[in-house]
């Protein structure tokens, strides 16, 4: 079984639309983040969601907004994609203060 | 604002050699994590460190940690062409959730 799953792992789109990601964990951890990878593979912080409080990047517009339904899911919705969106977006999760992260295999975003 | 620096950011070395990354780091932080990705897939986890001279080994890799000097090193002993890949350092975000705050990134290529 797949630690954590994201899907879709290909997406691509066209500006203006509104797009989702969605991301499991089925390893019982407490706390779940979203990543962003852009094209110089650097790797930037979205999101951290534990136990229902939600940590925001305070860089992250306000079209990107994470939505959790329970412990093992955190999915990313995404309103008016525009083409500097396009990257490669992470899920990941986390038990305790170790914060050791387990990453899922990545949703390549494409925006045209 | 925490910032993580890695160098070199890209690295070619010939089979058989030793060299040697380092990740520093701006604030104070107990905590440093080692990550591997390989093209178009995920990150894999290497090595967690979580005391000031920490060291940890696996295979041809080694980590170690001074909090003091707020750095940490990856060593590499006698290369193979199967290290290829791009090497993260991150840190903890205290007060984040536990996200990590991640270097851009040592892409190395191992050469014959």
């Amino acid at each position: 079984d797949t630690a954590v799953s994201q899907t879709p792992k290909y997406l691509v789109t066209q500006m203006g639309n509104d797009k989702s990601i969605k991301c499991e964990q089925n390893l019982g951890h407490d706390t779940m983040y979203w990543y962003k990878q852009d094209s110089k593979k650097f790797l930037k912080i979205m999101f951290s969601y534990n136990n229902k409080e939600l940590i925001i990047n305070e860089t992250v517009p306000n079209r990107f907004s994470p939505k959790s339904p329970d412990k093992a899911h955190l999915n990313l919705h995404i309103n008016s994609l525009e083409l500097g969106d396009s990257a490669v977006y992470f899920c990941a999760s986390s038990q305790d203060r170790t914060g050791k992260l387990f990453f899922g295999s990545g949703t390549q975003l494409s925006v045209l | 604002e925490l910032k993580v620096e890695q160098n070199p950011l890209f690295l070619s070395m010939q089979e058989g050699k030793n060299y040697t990354i380092y990740c520093n780091y701006s604030t104070t932080s107990d905590r440093l994590y080692w990550y591997r990705q390989d093209p178009g897939k995920s990150l894999e986890s290497l090595f967690v460190l979580l005391s000031n001279g920490a060291v940890k080994q696996e295979g041809r890799l080694m980590a170690s940690l001074d909090t003091k000097a707020r750095l940490s090193t990856l060593h590499i002993t006698a290369a193979v062409h199967d290290l290829s890949a791009t090497y993260f350092c991150a840190v903890d975000m205290l007060y984040s959730g536990y996200a990590l705050n991640f270097g851009k990134g040592t892409s190395l290529l191992v050469t014959p």
